[in-house]
C-alpha cells in the first residue's frame, strides 16, 4: 500500500487478555515507531526499530510490552496481561531511512480499549 | 512541567480567520515538526523546522530557535482545517528520530 498501515483498527480486549497489534509500514523504510497516545494527550515515545534491530525500547512502559520486527518490515507489539491504564491508541510511524529529520509518516492507529 | 507545552490547547475559529498557533520547548532540540490528526484518523505531517520559516499553502510555520518558540498560522481558515494540531520535537544529540510531542491544539473551524 502507499501508506502506513495498521491492523486492528479497534480492539476491546478483556483485563488479562494478551493483544497483538500490527504495523506494515511503507515499503523500503528503514526506521520504525511505536507511539502510545492516551485519550487527549500528545503521543509518547515507546520503542523505535532500524530494520529488524530494537535500538531503544527506552519508552515500553512495563515487561508486559514487547514489541519485533523480525524480518525488517512488518512490526507486531504485543501486550500481555492487559490492564485498563493500557486502553490508548498505538501509533505506528516509519521513515525512510535512519537519518535525524527524515520525514515520518504515520498509520491510522488501534484503537485498544481494555474493559 | 511538559517538555513541549501548545498554546491554545483548545481554538474556535469562524471561517476565513487566521490562526495562530503557538509551541514552546524547554529542551535543546535539532528539528520541530508540525503535525495534524483528525478525528479518527491518522497523523500527518505538515512541516519540519530546524530554523525560519516555511510555507505550504495556506499554512505557514515559524521557529526561533533561540526564543525555543515556534509559530503554525492558518491563512483564510476553512472548515476543513479542524483537527488537532500537535508540535513535536527532536532533541539535539538524538540518536534517532524519536520526537517529545505536544498535547495539541484542538481547532474547530465554524461556517
Amino acid at each position: 500500500g502507499a501508506g502506513v498501515s495498521q491492523s486492528p483498527r479497534y480492539k476491546v480486549a478483556k483485563r488479562g487478555q494478551d493483544v497483538a497489534l500490527r504495523c506494515d509500514p511503507i515499503s523500503g523504510h528503514v526506521s520504525l515507531f511505536w507511539y502510545q497516545q492516551a485519550l487527549g494527550q500528545g503521543p509518547e515515545f515507546l520503542t523505535y526499530f532500524q530494520n529488524e534491530a530494537q535500538l531503544d525500547k527506552s519508552g515500553l512502559p512495563s515487561d508486559r510490552f514487547f514489541a519485533e520486527r523480525p524480518e525488517g518490515s512488518v512490526s507486531t507489539l504485543k501486550i500481555q496481561r492487559t490492564q485498563q491504564e493500557d486502553s490508548a491508541v498505538y501509533l505506528c510511524a516509519s521513515s525512510i531511512q535512519q537519518g535525524i529529520n527524515e520525514k515520518l509518516f504515520f498509520g491510522s492507529g488501534t484503537q485498544l480499549s481494555v474493559l | 512541567k511538559n517538555e513541549v507545552e501548545q498554546s491554545p490547547q483548545n481554538l474556535t475559529a469562524q471561517e476565513g480567520e487566521f490562526i495562530t498557533i503557538n509551541c514552546s520547548y524547554s529542551v535543546g532540540i535539532s528539528a520541530l515538526h508540525w503535525l495534524q490528526q483528525h478525528p479518527g484518523g491518522g497523523i500527518v505531517s505538515l512541516f519540519m523546522l530546524s530554523s525560519g520559516k516555511k510555507k505550504h499553502g495556506r499554512l505557514i510555520a515559524t521557529i526561533n530557535i533561540q526564543e525555543k518558540h515556534s509559530s503554525l498560522h492558518i491563512t483564510a481558515s476553512h472548515p476543513r482545517d479542524s483537527a488537532v494540531y500537535i508540535c513535536a520535537v527532536r532533541l539535539v544529540g538524538g540518536a534517532t528520530n524519536k520526537l517529545i510531542f505536544g498535547t495539541g491544539t484542538l481547532l474547530a473551524v465554524q461556517p
